[in-house]
């Protein structure tokens, strides 16, 4: 299976701050990854797909970037609305995988 | 708007059978991937596999001898069934559409192996 490997686990940010969230993949996987963002007691809701693709209805504030094995997700100016857990999900081979999600707190 | 909801019993004894089902409301079942992923403490985000509605499935290998998925295109829900279930198998299972880009998901089904 192929790892997804994020950091940090945990992270607070001020609001209006810049947040940055790192996946690593064990192997090459393309840019076939999707960013998703879920809140407490909600399922996940894809954000960003094949890596740097903005979902529609998603603010601009919400980046993506990487392929290969680094991909990188961003956050600029950051909201109260914006807090929960940010999950890497691969989906380049079967089983695709999820990273162990980095859970954003407001400052 | 397309809602899907999943439904079934919350509390499963080890040993048995999970079986969950997922409606499709305000849109139809085909033409489309429709997927199942659990989450867990203990083991995060679970990929549990896919399956298109004319039937085509792709399992996780880690479950594949235990998994079953099935579409009923006539009452717009499908199903997943894991057997010979175990306390590892404790925890919210979601369905969603898609295959790849799972853009629409279910409110997720908290499900507890106990005795």
């Amino acid at each position: 299976d192929i790892q997804m490997t994020q950091s940090p686990s945990s992270l607070s940010a001020s609001v209006g701050a810049r947040v940055t969230i790192t996946c690593q993949a064990s192997q090459a996987i393309s840019k076939n990854l999707n960013w998703y963002q879920q809140k407490p007691g909600k399922a996940p809701k894809v954000l960003i797909c094949d890596a740097i693709n903005l979902e529609t209805g998603v603010p601009s504030r919400f980046s993506g970037s990487g392929s290969g094995t680094h991909f990188t997700f961003t956050i600029n100016s950051l909201q109260p609305e914006d807090i929960g857990t940010y999950y890497c999900q691969q989906f380049d081979t079967v089983p695709y995988t999820f990273g162990q999600g980095t859970k954003l707190e407001i400052k | 708007q397309v809602q899907l909801q999943e439904s079934g019993p919350g509390l499963v004894k080890p040993s048995e059978t999970l079986s969950l089902s997922c409606t499709v409301s305000g849109g139809s079942i085909s033409g489309y991937y429709w997927s199942w992923i659990r989450q867990s403490p203990g083991r995060g985000l679970e990929w549990i596999g896919n399956m298109y509605y004319s039937g085509s499935t792709n399992y996780n290998p880690s479950l594949e001898s235990r998994v079953t998925m099935s579409v009923d295109t006539s009452k717009n829900h499908f199903s997943l069934k894991l057997n010979s279930v175990t306390d590892a198998d404790t925890a919210v299972y979601f369905c969603a559409r898609g295959q790849l880009w799972l853009r629409l998901w279910g409110q997720g089904l908290s499900v507890t192996v106990s005795s």
